[in-house]
């Protein structure tokens, strides 16, 4: 069936480093592709998506890449703060019904 | 308004009850969706409402029983649950097929 895998499952930085978390899609009808960030006891929040027309988008620190052709994509955050401490769900989507999200990275920004 | 706010925020039932989980927003979202999260897992989809038809039912046992009385508010209905359903009940919503808000949660304890 359809997945997305996520790796790595848990990621160790230093604060100032950089965090690079990749996904795999395996529908290639999936055009949408959010990342969540969720700390300990609540919600998921969006912190960056892309769509299936787009290689690249950028927001401040946090970037995300899609490669369709390799149906991958990765979430990449620069400049790490302990704050950015957090799990971080990868998805990927096509319509209301098909929304599969990656299995999580526990990241640890180390002061 | 850019909220999904859900009610209560933690719910301890025992077996033989009934209770419900209530989500409200007043994004003018057409879809909305709930999940069941278990500790350092995704979210698993179980319903999906599109204009308040409901439009995926995940394969989700019957003591679940989801309503949309209206375009803002989506129940969950809780009947006869066991222990394994004890989790954190997310809602979403979304206007197109893309980006889902969610809710802050209810935490489920079914003794």
């Amino acid at each position: 069936g359809e997945n997305v895998e996520q790796h790595p499952s848990t990621l160790s930085v230093q604060e100032g480093d950089s965090a690079v978390i990749k996904c795999t899609y395996s529908d290639s009808a999936s055009n949408y592709f959010p990342w969540y960030k969720q700390e300990l006891g609540k919600r998921p929040q969006l912190i960056i998506d892309i769509r299936s027309n787009v290689g690249e988008k950028k927001d401040q620190r946090i970037a995300v890449t899609l490669n369709k052709t390799a149906k991958h994509f990765s979430l990449h955050i620069t400049e790490t703060q302990p704050e950015d401490s957090a799990v971080y769900f990868c998805a990927a989507s096509f319509g209301y019904d098909k929304v599969i999200f990656g299995p999580g990275t526990s990241l640890s920004v180390i002061p | 308004d850019t909220e999904v706010t859900q009610t209560p925020k933690h719910l301890v039932m025992g077996m033989t009850n009934k209770k419900s989980l209530k989500c409200e927003q007043h994004m003018g979202h057409r879809a909305m969706y709930w999940y069941k999260q278990k500790a350092k897992k995704p979210p698993e989809l179980m319903f999906v409402y599109s204009y308040e038809k409901l439009s995926i039912n995940e394969s989700v046992p019957s003591r679940f029983s989801p309503e949309c009385p209206n375009s803002s508010l989506l129940n969950l209905h809780l009947h006869a649950l066991q222990p394994e359903d004890s989790a954190l009940y997310l809602c979403a919503s979304s206007q197109e097929a893309d980006t889902q808000y969610f809710g802050p949660g209810t935490r489920l304890t079914v003794l």
